[in-house]
């Protein structure tokens, strides 16, 4: 059962453009909503993260949007650059529990 | 400041044989957890440990095993190889599972033939 449901599955935008990656999830005790960026041949990063208590989170380039009600967060880069280029994953998670991954979305910024 | 450590970095196995993914923190950390990678599947968690001396099983535990005789090391062991075991494996270490960062290894990409 997939948990949480992530697209699109890559994405491909101009230097400069906004790529926007979204999550749904069915599991509406989640509570903890955060983004794992990764490099080829690397592992996964923690990029950012938000609770359900707001609506909002930027960090730098970073935004996260959260809607409680459609059970829907996204992730929003600004000014995207050739350096973002990797692939995103959404993940939640309940209280005390594991995180659960979506199935990850492979971004190009080409230049 | 190494953090996750995982060895091998690549590994080809043929079917039936066994062998060992090492993965050490030095972050004091008390949970660990493996994870697989395939393409278009994300991360699914296979085992995890709140701790030396407990596992439990994740998502996909079929066909590993794993161990937590220390708080530093989570060796993933897997018997008998097969086609379907052909993956990126990923270590990973958080300070508690109660919603905090898990840092993760470099991986291990494992090619079973």
């Amino acid at each position: 059962q997939q948990q949480v449901k992530q697209s699109p599955q890559s994405l491909i935008v101009q230097k400069g453009g906004i790529p926007i990656i979204n999550c749904a999830y069915e599991n509406t005790a989640f509570d903890y909503f955060p983004w794992y960026q990764q490099f080829p041949g690397k592992g996964p990063a923690l990029l950012i993260a938000i609770r359900p208590d707001v609506s909002e989170k930027k960090e730098g380039r970073f935004t996260i949007s959260f809607n409680k009600s459609a059970k829907q967060f996204s992730l929003h880069i600004m000014d995207s650059q050739p350096g973002d280029s990797a692939t995103y994953f959404c993940a939640a998670s309940r209280y005390g529990n594991k995180l659960v991954f979506g199935a990850g979305t492979i971004l190009r910024v080409k230049s | 400041n190494a953090g996750v450590t995982q060895t091998p970095k690549f590994r080809i196995l043929k079917i039936g044989q066994s062998m060992t993914l090492q993965c050490t923190q030095d972050m004091n950390h008390n949970y660990m957890y493996w994870y697989r990678q395939d393409p278009g599947m994300g991360l699914k968690l296979i085992y995890y440990s709140v701790g030396a001396g407990i596992t439990d099983k994740g998502e996909v535990p079929n066909g590993y095993n794993v161990s937590r005789s220390t708080t530093e090391d989570f060796p993933l062991r897997l018997e008998l190889a097969a086609p379907s075991q052909t993956s990126v494996y990923f270590c990973a270490s958080s300070v508690s599972e109660l919603n905090t960062e898990a840092f993760f290894g470099q991986g291990t990409r494992l090619t079973v033939v």
